[in-house]
């Protein structure tokens, strides 16, 4: 069964520091993985998603993840964070068959501090 | 071209009623799917359409169902609604070519059981 790990309910960084937020999967097939973000009293914005085309994987807002099969990784980073990342973040990974089913991580929670 | 959109955006119900939410994809797509929202359990899966068929469906009560209708457009209906049923109810369309499975969600029903 498809599952995803998100390490870290909470991270906080300055403005302009590294963003990194860490997502495990567990996957019997070659999984589909996606991160979303999800802003304050709205849906999910797909950020990126990876497909086995590419291993690092370049998203909206200069985010981007790396796929790393050795360490069922797929952690997404930003180089620079601003004040208007702070939000919560989602990993998630498509269900093995003939669906369109995601199955989210708990969410990290992104403060951004000036 | 239009985003996925949800009504209504706020619900305030009594326990025991009834209530039926709608989610309109974006056009052109031809898979729906319904999430669950809440603080405790995270995001659940609820159920997936496709071409006017259920496809897959979460681990929920039978008092939550859904539609599909010939325009993709979807409901869900939840019957006998109960305290724990208030949640965010996410509504996220997929257009399935290619094999990238990639789904946008809509800004969500806000459901609360008083």
């Amino acid at each position: 069964a498809q599952s995803v790990t998100q390490l870290g309910s909470h991270v906080s960084v300055s403005e302009g520091a590294l963003v990194l937020l860490r997502c495990n999967y567990s996957s019997s097939v070659p999984p589909y993985l996606f991160w979303y973000v999800q802003y304050p009293n709205q849906g999910l914005q797909l950020l990126l998603k990876y497909t086995s085309a590419a291993t690092l994987v370049k998203g909206i807002n200069g985010f981007e993840a790396e796929f790393k099969k050795s360490e069922t990784s797929f952690h997404l980073t930003k180089p620079s964070a601003h004040m208007s990342d702070a939000a919560e973040y989602f990993c998630a990974v498509k269900d093995g068959g003939a669906t369109n089913k995601l199955i989210f991580g708990t969410g990290t929670l992104l403060a951004v501090q000036p | 071209k239009a985003g996925v959109t949800q009504t209504p955006r706020y619900l305030i119900k009594t326990r025991g009623q009834q209530v039926t939410l709608s989610c309109s994809p974006i056009s052109g797509h031809r898979s729906v799917s319904w999430y669950q929202q809440t603080p405790g359990q995270g995001l659940q899966f609820l159920f997936e359409y496709f071409s006017e068929t259920q496809r897959n469906k979460g681990n929920f009560p039978g008092r939550f169902s859904g539609r599909q209708f010939s325009n993709s457009r979807s409901e869900m209906n939840v019957s006998t609604l109960e305290l724990g049923d208030s949640a965010l109810y996410l509504c996220a369309s997929s257009l399935e070519t290619g094999g990238t499975y990639e789904q946008y969600f809509g800004p969500g029903t806000r459901l609360t059981v008083t």
